[in-house]
């Protein structure tokens, strides 16, 4: 059983679209994030959830929204898509929301922006 | 801007190597120092992780060194394989967030 899971894997879309990301986890856990890794693999937080509640937003530009329907998932939807936004997006959850507890990643989407 | 700054970039060893890289930090207010690994094509993964509170931590092959007065901690792969090849990650939080640093491509040679 997959514990946190995205779809899609692969997304190749053209600049100017609006495109949405899905992701699941099934530990029960009350907390989910959105990272996103660049080209050079840098990781960088964007936002964090928490019961459903944003509890960290990293400075993203609002075409990014979040949204929670409930606590088992966390999805991202990006309007007006750039070239800058090409990268590897990860969902990520832990039990309890702050850094210091262990952090379970999905698979990653890599999102390609023509 | 950057918290956490990793080194190397990137570190080529032999089978059985011990590769080490290092981590620096400014922000005294960190308390936890987790290590992820991430391969190809994968999310990163928990190695292991330590709290300033001790100076050293293992976990099989993987050591953690922290110093908490340099403010800087290390990981030691021991008798390195070619199946931990991967990039691996340093963070620090502080109970907010994690930040982590640049990532270390470490490969193994047979």
């Amino acid at each position: 059983d997959t514990a946190v899971s995205q779809t899609p894997k692969y997304l190749v879309t053209q600049m100017g679209n609006d495109k949405s990301i899905k992701c699941e986890q099934n530990l029960g856990h009350d907390t989910m994030y959105w990272y996103k890794q660049d080209s050079k693999k840098f990781l960088k937080i964007m936002f964090s959830y928490n019961n459903k509640e944003l509890i960290i937003n990293e400075t993203v530009p609002n075409r990014f929204s979040p949204k929670s329907p409930d606590k088992a998932h966390l999805n991202l939807h990006i309007n007006s898509l750039e070239l800058g936004d090409s990268a590897v997006y990860f969902c990520a959850s832990s039990q309890v929301a702050g850094g210091s507890d262990t952090q379970y990643f999905g698979p990653g989407t890599r999102l390609t922006v023509l | 801007q950057q918290q956490v700054k990793q080194s190397p970039q990137s570190l080529i060893v032999q089978k059985g190597g011990i590769p080490i890289i290092n981590c620096a930090y400014e922000n005294t207010a960190f308390d936890y120092f987790p290590w992820y690994q991430q391969f190809p094509g994968k999310g990163p993964a928990l190695l292991i992780a330590i709290r300033p509170d001790v100076s050293e931590k293992k976990e099989g092959r993987f050591t953690i060194s922290f110093n908490k007065s340099a403010k800087q901690f290390s990981l030691h792969i021991m008798d390195s394989q070619p199946g931990d090849s991967a990039t691996y990650f340093c963070a620090a939080s502080n109970d907010y967030k994690l930040s982590f640093g640049a990532g270390t491509t470490v490969t193994v040679r047979a």
